[in-house]
């Protein structure tokens, strides 16, 4: 079936370091993949997505590229602000199917100042 | 006003209480959705409607119960609900097209507790 992982626990850093959040996907054929982020109390809102390998996706200082060997699209960024403290997730639609998003189970970042 | 909204924001109920939730997107889209995100869960889809027809019901219990009216509105009417359907209950939207990949807009949530 199709499936995300992201890296187990909450993920805390000091402003201004440098972020990396892990996200692998198993797919039965060729996805789009997302990343969404969820603010305290809110719901949740498209970061950044890809369709297609190599592709690379940006918004608001946040990068993934989609690696189709690896079979990954990791999230970076590379100064971190305490408005970056959030929840993140991993997410897929695969092509040609029932248009449906198979979600990670997200990622808690704590920026502290 | 833009995007998907959803009202009520917040929603105390008692187990034998009825009541409603309310979706509306202002997008021009042709699918919603309905998810339920659960603490340290997955966020799981319980119904999906394209065309205002219900594609998609994900083994969800008969005391949630959908209802699409038209294209821009989606309810979930509750009844005799337990606490552990206490979640943060979202809508979506998107442009349900056969073999694309069209992104799902989010709306803020119901954050609903059951007593």
């Amino acid at each position: 079936g199709n499936s995300v992982t992201q890296m187990e626990g909450p993920v805390t850093l000091s402003e201004e370091a440098f972020l990396t959040i892990n996200c692998t996907y198993t797919a039965t054929g060729y996805p789009s993949l997302f990343w969404y982020v969820q603010y305290p109390g809110e719901g949740l809102q498209l970061l950044l997505k890809a369709t297609k390998a190599d592709d690379k996706g940006s918004n608001k200082g946040f990068e993934a590229t989609y690696r189709k060997e690896t079979t990954s699209f990791h999230l970076e960024k590379g100064s971190v602000q305490v408005s970056d403290s959030a929840v993140y997730f991993c997410a897929l639609i695969l092509r040609g199917g029932n248009n449906r998003l198979a979600f990670g189970k997200g990622n808690q970042v704590v920026v502290i100042p | 006003e833009t995007g998907v909204t959803q009202t009520p924001r917040h929603l105390v109920m008692g187990m034998t209480n009825k009541k409603s939730l309310k979706c509306e997107q202002h997008l021009g889209h042709n699918a919603m959705y309905w998810y339920k995100q659960s603490a340290k869960k997955p966020l799981e889809l319980m119904f999906v409607y394209s065309l205002e027809e219900r594609v998609e019901n994900n083994s969800v219990p008969s005391r949630f119960s959908p209802e699409c009216p038209n294209s821009s509105h989606l309810f979930l009417h509750l009844h005799t609900l337990q606490p552990e359907d206490s979640a943060l209950y979202l809508c979506a939207s998107s442009q349900d097209l056969p073999g694309s990949t069209e992104t799902q807009y989010f709306g803020p949530g119901t954050r609903l507790l059951v007593l």
